[in-house]
């Protein structure tokens, strides 16, 4: 199995602030054909199924807010939030779905400080 | 649209079989290059992917659980059925169905989810 390991676990920024969280995979999730990285993040909410944010690691879905980014390649990914707004209180996952076996991290808590 | 639903029940015995259905429409899976998932979370927990059914009837498991798994679907109806047998208190989770598609070569993650339904395994 790919292992994703994200950290914090949890992480509590003001409001305005940046937000940072980070996924790292047991192995590379670069996909040859077109050089891209098989990564996505998740957002949930109590409640509520997870939604996607970012794919291919940087890509953001239709109606996603851009203070919402995704970078990374190969085995190292980061989600940013530029300016939290009260609205990003969630958990959030990154998710690999290079491999047959898809997995996910233990997601990271983002709270308001 | 897209719209995804789970449905079966909410309370079983610890060793009986569950059968949850996914009744889903916007999509059809008859269509080349679409494929519904099953996700499960236990409470408070991350999230597990169970199995995956696609368009061509070719179905992945999780290998750990892959002898207790069985996905199947039903084209006429738009639903997607998961098995899973020999319940245990540990399977208690919120079980999800989502869909994915394949653009040209490349496949996107699940992008549409159903609600969710929590199933307790418990005597």
């Amino acid at each position: 199995d790919i292992v994703m390991t994200q950290s914090p676990d949890s992480l509590a920024v003001s409001l305005g602030e940046r937000a940072t969280i980070n996924c790292k995979s047991s192995q590379s999730l670069l996909y040859g054909s077109n050089n891209q990285s098989y990564l996505a993040w998740y957002q949930q909410k109590p409640g509520q199924p997870p939604k996607l944010l970012i794919y291919w690691a940087s890509a953001r879905e239709s109606g996603v807010p851009d203070r919402l980014s995704g970078s990374g390649s190969g085995t190292d990914f980061t989600l940013t939030i530029s300016s939290l707004q009260a609205e990003d209180v969630a958990v959030y996952y990154c998710h690999q779905y290079f491999d047959a076996l898809p997995t996910f991290g233990r997601g990271t808590k983002l709270e308001i400080k | 649209q897209i719209t995804l639903k789970e449905s079966g029940p909410t309370l079983v015995k610890p060793t009986q079989t569950l059968t949850l259905t996914c009744t889903f429409s916007g999509f059809s899976l008859n269509t080349k290059g679409v494929g519904v998932g099953w996700i499960r979370q236990p409470p408070g927990q991350a999230l597990e992917w169970l199995g995956t059914i696609y368009w061509d009837d070719d179905k992945r498991y999780r290998p750990s659980l892959k002898s207790r798994l069985t996905i199947t679907k039903d084209t006429s109806k738009n639903q997607v059925v998961l098995i899973m047998t020999n319940m245990d208190p540990v399977d208690t989770a919120t079980y999800f169905c989502a869909y994915r598609r394949r653009l040209d070569i490349v496949w996107r993650p699940f992008d549409y989810w159903g609600q969710g339904t929590l199933v307790t395994v418990s005597s």
